[in-house]
């Protein structure tokens, strides 16, 4: 079946470091993926999808790409912000699954000053 | 556009009472969608409609859940009777379909229920 996994948490992080939260993904055809983020007290957001196959996804200064090969979809951020500081899920949505979410289990950011 | 709406945002209760949580979905979303998320199970989807027409309940954990769309903008998620166990985070979420394009859902700000 479909299924999405992500890197544990929680992840800490000093102000201004390098951020990769690792997503893989197990699904029939051709699925999009995503990005939620989830802020303290709030419910989940989207950050940033991809649709098909080598599409890159960025918001806010965050991206993914949606690697078909490695059925990978790992978000990056060059410089963190201590407003970064939230849970995010890797999601996908099947081919065919009306619009029906998988999400991963969430990784927990701590950006610290 | 004002979002998608839940009441109430907290909620504490007894057990063996009745809960009802509410959700307003963004007009014109045909999808709605109910979570529960707590630290131990994270993120799990309950059950999900399509056009007020139930998809997919099998999340929902046992009899003593159920849930219904009467209309468009408007569903409930009911409770009863409840148990601590229940205690959780409680979310709708809302989507529109585009032509069959896998399109984003937008959530609530989440139902806080404490079962004593």
């Amino acid at each position: 079946g479909n299924s999405v996994t992500q890197m544990e948490g929680p992840v800490t992080l000093s102000e201004e470091a390098f951020l990769t939260i690792n997503c893989t993904y197990t699904a029939t055809g051709y699925p999009s993926l995503f990005w939620y983020v989830q802020y303290p007290g709030e419910g989940l957001q989207l950050l940033l999808k991809a649709t098909k196959a080598d599409d890159k996804g960025s918001n806010k200064g965050f991206e993914a790409t949606y690697r078909k090969e490695t059925t990978s979809f790992h978000l990056e951020k060059g410089s963190v912000q201590v407003s970064d500081s939230a849970v995010y899920f890797c999601a996908l949505s099947a081919s065919g699954g009306y619009n029906k979410l998988i999400f991963g289990a969430g990784t927990r950011l701590a950006v610290h000053p | 556009d004002a979002g998608v709406i839940q009441s109430p945002r907290h909620e504490v209760t007894e057990m063996g009472q009745e809960v009802t949580l509410r959700c307003k979905p963004i007009s014109g979303h045909d999808y709605l969608f109910w979570y529960r998320q707590t630290m131990m199970r994270g993120l799990e989807l309950l059950i999900y409609f399509n056009n007020n027409v139930p998809i997919d309940d099998s999340g929902m954990p046992e009899d003593r859940f159920s849930a219904k769309m009467p209309n468009a903008s408007f569903s409930t998620l009911k409770i009863q009777p409840s148990e601590p166990r229940d205690s959780a985070v409680y979310f709708c979420a809302s989507s529109h379909d585009l032509a069959g394009a896998h399109n984003e859902q937008f959530f609530g700000p989440g139902t806080r229920l404490t079962v004593l």
